[in-house]
């Protein structure tokens, strides 16, 4: 098993450009989650997919838009990338069973630069 | 707005020391979860403590949670070199909701 991959690990963009980051997920998780860390901070969740097909906002979510585009893989895109959005972004999945189980599976995080 | 906020925001200590981390967090929780992050890397879950717990173990872990003061502490004993790390804790406010972190602290342990 892989676990949680993401690509690409590290991307530098100019104001305005926009690109994609992928993430997939090879553990059959229902839940997928999209965060950015910014220097010597917690994470902050900026959107997630609680279950394939569906997506909802988190605390930070404007500036990006998702896609879950099957089970194992939750997109992220930046359409106008600005300078706030330099940040390291982590995917995540999540296992839940019942009451006993609740872990949250990151990835190794793309690093981002807006310039 | 974070959830849980940790204490403090950095330590340093020499090997074979035991280090104590504090959360603290604003509403009532259904879960709180621990994580590591090694520089430049994900976060790995470390134990997860349920409302209705008062202290769990995981090997050289301990950790406590005290709803009636909404807080939460991680201990890691006979720390070693490869403990060098940030720790978070993240609440979940009900079973299946999403996670809230908090800022972190970040543990140096000196060989």
């Amino acid at each position: 098993n892989a676990g949680v991959t993401q690509t690409p690990k590290f991307q530098v963009l100019k104001t305005g450009q926009s690109m994609t980051l992928q993430c997939a997920q090879d553990m059959n998780h229902n839940s997928m989650y999209w965060y950015r860390q910014d220097p010597g901070m917690g994470l902050r969740l900026i959107y997630y997919s609680a279950s394939e097909g569906t997506t909802d906002k988190g605390e930070v979510p404007n500036g990006y838009n998702v896609s879950r585009l099957n089970k194992r893989e939750f997109s992220l895109r930046l359409e106008s990338a600005a300078p706030s959005q330099t940040s390291v972004y982590f995917c995540a999945s999540r296992t839940l069973s019942g009451t006993s189980t609740d872990t949250q599976y990151f990835g190794p995080g793309t690093r981002l630069t807006v310039l | 707005s974070q959830q849980g906020e940790e204490d403090p925001q950095a330590l340093s200590i020499q090997e074979g020391e035991n280090a104590t981390m504090n959360c603290s967090y604003k509403t009532s929780i259904n879960n709180l979860q621990w994580y590591r992050q090694n520089s430049g890397r994900g976060l790995v879950h470390l134990i997860l403590i349920r409302s209705n717990e008062r202290e769990k173990h995981s090997g050289r872990l301990r950790v406590t949670l005290d709803t009636s003061k909404k807080s939460s502490s991680l201990l890691i004993t006979a720390s070693r070199a490869a403990d060098t790390a940030s720790y978070f804790c993240a609440t979940v406010k009900a079973a299946g909701n999403k996670l809230t972190f908090g800022g972190g602290t970040r543990v140096l342990v000196k060989p």
